[in-house]
């Protein structure tokens, strides 16, 4: 299976102020097609989880453009430009490409 | 826009079975590969399965393979998880999700809670 690391795990963090959390594949997620099925989801509080980001780098609609993904190969990194209140959450990163599909174990994201 | 309503959760006992349902609305169901993900309690996330759309193509994780079964009727709109022989690490919520590989998460899950 391939693992999905990812950190930091928790990540207290200062309204206003950008941050990076990091996932790491154990293998290239480069699927036949040329496509990298690499996803980032957001679980905030009382809530169930949503995707942000698909495809690495394409941001779902509706969702801020203070968020943004990037990477390739087996490094891959989601970036919150300044961080918000309501950006409160954990983070997973997950890899589509080699079955079984696996996510990340989550990144803690504090105020 | 879309929706996924999952329902069906329930408390059974180790050994039993469960149906969990989801209504999917807001776009062309027919279209789209679905699938099923769970949480166990303060754990991470975990992919079940998904099924294509015309139910030819399914896949399992195998932590439920062979006492899991994905399914969808199309006419309904609707996706299902047949879930027998549960154990206690099946509890969990689970969620449906538009799409297998770029999955879209809508709904605000089923929970499952198994009793030993």
């Amino acid at each position: 299976d391939v693992v999905m690391t990812q950190s930091p795990l928790s990540l207290p963090v200062t309204l206003g102020q950008p941050v990076s959390i990091s996932c790491r594949s154990s293998q290239g997620l480069v699927y036949s097609t040329g496509d990298t099925f690499l996803n980032w989801l957001q679980h905030r509080p009382g809530q169930s989880p949503r995707r942000l980001i698909y495809e690495v780098s394409k941001r779902d609609s509706g969702v801020p453009d203070r968020f943004s993904g990037s990477g390739s190969g087996t490094d891959f990194t989601l970036k919150i430009s300044r961080v918000e209140a309501e950006d409160v959450g954990i983070y997973y990163c997950m890899q589509a490409t080699h079955w079984p599909f696996t996510f990340g174990g989550g990144t803690k994201v504090e105020i | 826009q879309v929706q996924l309503v999952e329902s069906g959760g329930a408390l059974v006992k180790a050994g039993g079975s469960l149906r969990l349902s989801c209504a999917a609305s807001g776009f062309t169901f027919t279209d789209y590969y679905m699938s099923w993900i769970r949480q166990a309690p303060g754990k991470g996330l975990e992919y079940l399965s998904y099924i294509s759309p015309t139910s030819s193509d399914t896949i399992y994780a195998d932590s439920v393979r062979g006492r899991f079964t994905i399914s969808r009727d199309n006419a309904k709109n609707s996706l299902y998880l047949q879930m027998n022989g549960l154990r206690a690490d099946d509890t969990a919520v689970y969620y449906c999700a538009k799409t297998a590989r770029i999955i879209e998460l809508r709904g605000q899950g089923t929970l499952v809670t198994v009793s030993s």
